[in-house]
């Protein structure tokens, strides 16, 4: 099992539309959560961080369940400009190089 | 401020070729990370640094070297290129502490080898 796996996509959404993407871990002593967006031939860049209360910063929300072992972010009212990959980002044990980006999912939304 | 620069853009090598890939970053950081990337792996530590004059391997060294002579740079050697090394190559660079996780990157060295 890959130490963090997301679902690739594409999620193709109407402009408006609320979307979510899951994004599970296998190692239950992973410590720290985050969300990086990355457009199309460019570098990823943090979205959010995700915290164990959950948080929101304005259209998004990603939220953390430790017993099912997975981080969620969800977008509502769906932009063009939302269009992008995103990525999963899990530290597990501590230490900056036990960080494991996820293969990242594709999002299109359409007019 | 540029943040992260990487130089070349674009490279193609021939198997058995060198090359060192060049990355500054001017906001003071003293991590510095080389990823690469590539279809359906997602990004993949090759080498990372906590300071000037210290490097270590990560996930996926073999093949590449790197140095770091001073602190904006971070310099990513292929002694012997191979086809397998074709890919996206990030180099990225945080502060220590909490806020390592987030991690400011280039905009990438896309390499092909022959």
């Amino acid at each position: 099992r890959k130490e963090v796996e997301q679902d690739p996509g594409p999620f193709n959404v109407p402009e408006g539309a609320t979307v979510a993407f899951n994004c599970t871990y296998s190692n239950s002593a992973s410590q720290s959560f985050f969300w990086y967006r990355q457009d199309c031939r460019k570098e990823p860049k943090l979205l959010m961080s995700v915290y164990s209360s959950g948080n929101e910063d304005g259209r998004f929300t990603a939220q953390l369940n430790r017993a099912s072992q997975y981080i969620s972010l969800l977008i509502r009212d769906s932009k063009l400009s939302d269009s992008a990959t995103y990525l999963c980002v899990v530290n597990h044990s501590g230490g900056y190089q036990k960080v494991t980006f996820g293969t990242g999912t594709k999002l299109q939304v359409i007019p | 401020n540029a943040g992260v620069t990487q130089t070349p853009k674009f490279r193609v090598l021939k198997t058995g070729q060198s090359m060192t890939l060049l990355c500054a970053q001017d906001m003071n950081h003293e991590y510095m990370y080389w990823y690469r990337q590539d279809p359906g792996m997602g990004l993949r530590l090759i080498h990372y640094s906590v300071g000037e004059g210290t490097t270590a391997k990560g996930e996926v060294p073999d093949g590449y070297n790197v140095s770091r002579l001073k602190k904006q740079n971070f310099l990513l050697g292929l002694e012997s290129a191979a086809p397998s090394q074709t890919s996206v190559y990030f180099c990225a660079s945080s502060y220590p502490g909490l806020a390592v996780y987030e991690q400011y990157f280039g905009p990438g060295t896309r390499l092909t080898v022959t």
